[in-house]
């Protein structure tokens, strides 16, 4: 499997543009993440999906924000309008409920900037 | 959920032993300590993790007392692409804790 995949690596826009990124996470693993990473905040769970399901969006820091996740091998967080205080690292990540290691695998993460 | 508290950062010469403490002084019964990096520009890396037993594997070593209120991860010789962010989290295999919360981990910095 070629892990989690992330789109795009970087992405710049304009304040009040909408912005989507994209994550494929590994295939058969049942939690898909959205975290988001600041030098002020450090890393932040926004959000997390049980087999496609949001299950706690109180880490979604506005309705700005918003992720869907229609399939089992798709996700998208969404934030429109944009702002430039929402430029940061997006990571997304998955992981396989179930006894023993079950550890989180991490994409490459979005750098976003909004000027 | 159990919290963790580690010391903001380290430092270490390379080819010596980098000994990262992690206190986690409200673990429950089920829940396992796992340790990740994040190595500038990248997503977080899984390295170990553990119940109650000391647990090895190419990366690292992985000491919890026997009380399990603290662990150690041990690289035992550092080298420079061990620069990193190290965090050390609580996780259940079940329940809110299953999901992976980081503070602010230890930033280990390896000098030549």
């Amino acid at each position: 499997d070629a892990g989690v995949i992330q789109s795009p690596r970087h992405e710049v826009t304009e304040m009040g543009q909408e912005v989507t990124l994209r994550c494929k996470p590994i295939s058969g693993h049942d939690y898909l993440f959205w975290y988001r990473q600041t030098m002020m905040r450090g890393l932040e769970l926004l959000i997390y999906f049980n087999n496609n399901v949001p299950i706690d969006d109180s880490g979604m820091p506005e309705d700005r924000f918003s992720a869907k996740m229609p399939n089992a091998s798709f996700s998208t967080l969404k934030i429109q309008p944009s702002e430039p205080r929402d430029s940061a690292v997006y990571f997304c990540a998955s992981s396989l409920r179930g006894t023993g290691r079950t550890e989180a695998f991490f994409g490459q993460g979005t750098r976003l900037t909004v000027v | 959920d159990a919290k963790t508290t580690q010391p903001p950062s380290m430092d270490c010469a390379e080819g010596r032993a980098a000994n990262l403490p992690c206190n986690h002084s409200t673990i429950s019964g089920n829940e396992y300590v796992y340790w990740y990096r994040q190595i500038h520009s990248q997503g977080p890396q899984y390295i170990i993790h553990g119940l109650k037993n000391n647990e090895t594997n190419e990366m690292a070593s992985l000491i919890i007392t026997e009380d399990r209120k603290s662990s150690t991860l041990i690289l035992p010789h550092a080298t420079l692409r061990d620069t990193a962010v190290y965090y050390c989290i609580v996780r259940s295999s079940s329940g809110g804790s299953y999901i992976p919360t980081f503070g602010r981990g230890t930033s280990l910095i390896v000098h030549p």
